[in-house]
């Protein structure tokens, strides 16, 4: 699986934008980049995954590059609740393999009011 | 909405103890994982289950652990003989199959079992 690249931390203002940025420059061509969140030791949440084209859903936006090496993830008018552990993981989906998710150290997004 | 559901929230057990993890998993999806999460540190995999087998387990997953479905809704990690490093938080995930058009094959959480060895 490709190996991803997240700032440690972030903080955002509330009702703001925020954009959590995720480098992914040895994804191959199978692979989808996915986002999921995690809130105080809760179990992950996903939320939203893509392969070349950007992706809408109610939770968040994702932007990703022409050159799929990199990704953004948005959401559009964070609230105190989305403060949260966000991680980016690529991976190809099953059956083409097990479906695990390797988890990084991901970004801590704190949402300030 | 259906939602993966783990008990016990929390279990406290004696080092050498047996214990077992329950999960009930999304009922139409097929595909069953662990996960672990030791206080402070990164969210780590154990075990994918498929067709009523193992389909890939991590280094971690040794001879103490074993998986099981035992019936069409209930799928349990099982730990022998419990070591003071087993205490973490244990979250069971599942995911459908592809072109099923149940939410795609994204995971699905439950909200873990605080396991602590004593």
């Amino acid at each position: 699986d490709a190996k991803t690249t997240q700032p440690p931390s972030m903080d955002c203002a509330e009702g703001r934008a925020a954009n959590l940025p995720c480098n992914h420059s040895t994804i191959s061509g199978n692979e989808y980049v996915y986002w999921y969140r995690q809130i105080h030791s809760q179990g992950p949440q996903y939320i939203i995954h893509g392969l070349k084209n950007n992706e809408t859903n109610e939770m968040a936006s994702l932007i990703i590059t022409e050159d799929r090496k990199s990704s953004t993830l948005i959401l559009p008018h964070a609230t105190l609740r989305d403060t949260a552990v966000y991680y980016c993981i690529v991976r190809v989906k099953p059956p083409s393999n097990t479906g695990k998710l390797i988890f990084g150290q991901g970004t801590t997004l704190q949402v300030k009011p | 909405e259906p939602e993966v559901t783990q008990t016990p929230s929390h279990q406290v057990t004696q080092m050498g103890q047996e214990v077992i993890l329950r999960c009930v998993p999304i009922s139409n999806h097929l595909y069953f994982y662990w996960y672990r999460q030791i206080l402070g540190q990164k969210v780590e995999f154990l075990v994918s289950f498929y067709n009523n087998e193992i389909s890939e387990k991590s280094e971690i997953f040794d001879d103490q652990f074993s998986v099981e479905r035992p019936d069409g809704s209930n799928f349990t990690l099982k730990i022998r003989s419990t070591k003071l490093e087993d205490s973490a938080m244990y979250f069971c995930a599942s995911s459908a199959l592809p072109g099923t058009g149940s939410g795609d094959t994204e995971a699905f959480f439950g909200q873990g079992t605080r396991l602590t060895v004593v």
